[in-house]
Formats: structure tokens, C-alpha cells, sequence
């Protein structure tokens, strides 16, 4: 499977501000999409993020909250913007592989927002 | 769309005992299972799956077995070690399109 890193790893924000998070992908693929954790929670998707075109956002997610990027097929970001404390999560950038969009998951970025 | 439940949401087994997580689903078109480990502090990692065709995959001591007809698939984890203890989560795709949906999670906790 594709080996996928994220930046950063994990960061510390103030509330208001915005935090881009990036996933790098080593070879190219068709899908991406974005989680996100809640502490002890399981996985929510939260987009997928389409080359060449607008993100596909799940129930609960909006553009202007969680814009991403997709420019090529290797590179995805997805920022966190106008963060408050309950925007304190573990973000994860996946890939969907094979025959049945197999999910290999990036290492995560642990959002803390005070 | 699809539902999927997991149970039960903690475990704790003695070592070298066996453990059993139980997944339902709702779509009877969903066609594919996989099953995932979440180390502390780690990413989700892919372990096994199964294919709606297929009843029963193992893969040395972890196994999972489908019962299309109930709906259900089980994650069976035999002779189970410290280096088990993980949480572990079931998912479904949703009927139709390339999402997954994925269950609460189980804490599997193996006392040495």
C-alpha cells in the first residue's frame, strides 16, 4: 500500500485562528478523503477530497469550516478554520485502494485548540 | 444508508485466551469488511477483511467470519498476547458509493 505522511504531526492553536494540515502520498491515487477522531470516539469522515474539482462533504461538515485541497494526486490539505475547543481532534488523511476502496490511514495530526 | 454496531465496546481477556468482536451492519448490499487496529497514540491499521463471498478469512491467530444472511462479522483474535491490547474497529462501505462507515470501537485489554 501507498505510504502516507501528514504535517504536522501535532500542533497547539488558539481558538479563532486556522491550521492547515497536509498529506503527502508516494504514489498517485485516486482517493483521499479526511477524518476526523474525537478523543476515544471512532472515525468520522469528514470529506473527499476530489482532484481537479470541490471537495464532497459528509452531513455536519461545511466548506467554509473544513476547505481542502486536493492539486494532484499524490498532495491533499485540509485546514481547520475559526478553530474552538471542541475542534480538538486527532485529523486523519486516508487513501482508498483497490478493488473495494481499501482505507490506509496517514499517522495523524492531534489538534489541541485552548 | 448503512449502520453499523460494534460490540462489546471493552474487553479484557487473560493472555493466551481468545477474544470475539461482533459487528452488524443494515445494508445487505454492503460487500466487503475490514477490520482495523488502533494502537495508542498510533494511525487505524488495516489487519484483515473479508469478502462477501467468502465466509471465514484467518490470517495465523486472527480470523473473521461473515454471516450475510444475520448480517454480522466477527473479529476472532485466538491465543491473544499483551501486544494485542489495542482498540480495535469494524466498518462497512456504504451501499453505492466508496465510504466507509466505521463502528464505536472496541478496547481489547489482555492481562498478562
Amino acid at each position: 500500500s501507498a505510504v502516507i505522511s501528514q504535517k504536522p504531526s501535532r500542533d497547539i492553536c488558539q481558538r479563532g485562528t486556522s491550521l492547515t494540515i497536509q498529506c503527502q502520498v508516494d504514489s498517485q491515487v485516486t482517493m483521499m478523503f479526511w477524518y476526523r477522531q474525537q478523543p476515544g470516539q471512532s472515525l468520522t469522515l469528514i470529506a473527499t477530497a476530489n482532484q481537479g474539482s470541490e471537495a464532497t462533504y459528509e452531513s455536519g461538515f461545511v466548506i467554509d469550516k473544513f476547505p481542502i485541497s486536493r492539486p494532484n494526486l499524490t498532495f491533499s490539505t485540509l485546514t481547520v478554520s475559526n478553530m474552538s475547543p471542541e475542534d480538538s481532534s486527532i485529523y486523519l488523511c486516508s487513501t482508498g485502494q483497490g478493488p473495494f476502496n481499501e482505507q490506509y490511514f496517514g499517522p495523524g495530526t492531534r489538534l489541541t485548540v485552548t | 444508508g448503512e449502520n453499523v454496531e460494534q460490540h462489546p465496546s471493552t474487553l479484557s481477556v487473560q493472555e493466551g485466551d481468545s477474544a470475539v468482536i461482533k459487528c452488524t451492519y443494515s445494508d445487505s448490499a454492503s460487500n466487503y469488511f475490514p477490520w482495523y487496529k488502533q494502537e495508542l497514540g498510533k494511525r487505524p491499521q488495516l489487519i484483515i477483511d473479508i469478502r462477501s463471498n467468502v465466509g471465514e478469512k484467518k490470517d495465523q491467530r486472527i480470523a473473521v467470519t461473515l454471516n450475510k444472511t444475520a448480517k454480522h462479522f466477527s473479529l476472532h483474535i485466538t491465543e491473544t498476547q499483551p501486544e494485542d491490547s489495542a482498540v480495535y474497529f469494524c466498518a462497512a462501505p456504504t451501499s453505492g458509493t466508496y465510504k466507509y462507515i466505521f463502528g464505536t470501537g472496541t478496547r481489547l485489554k489482555v492481562l498478562a
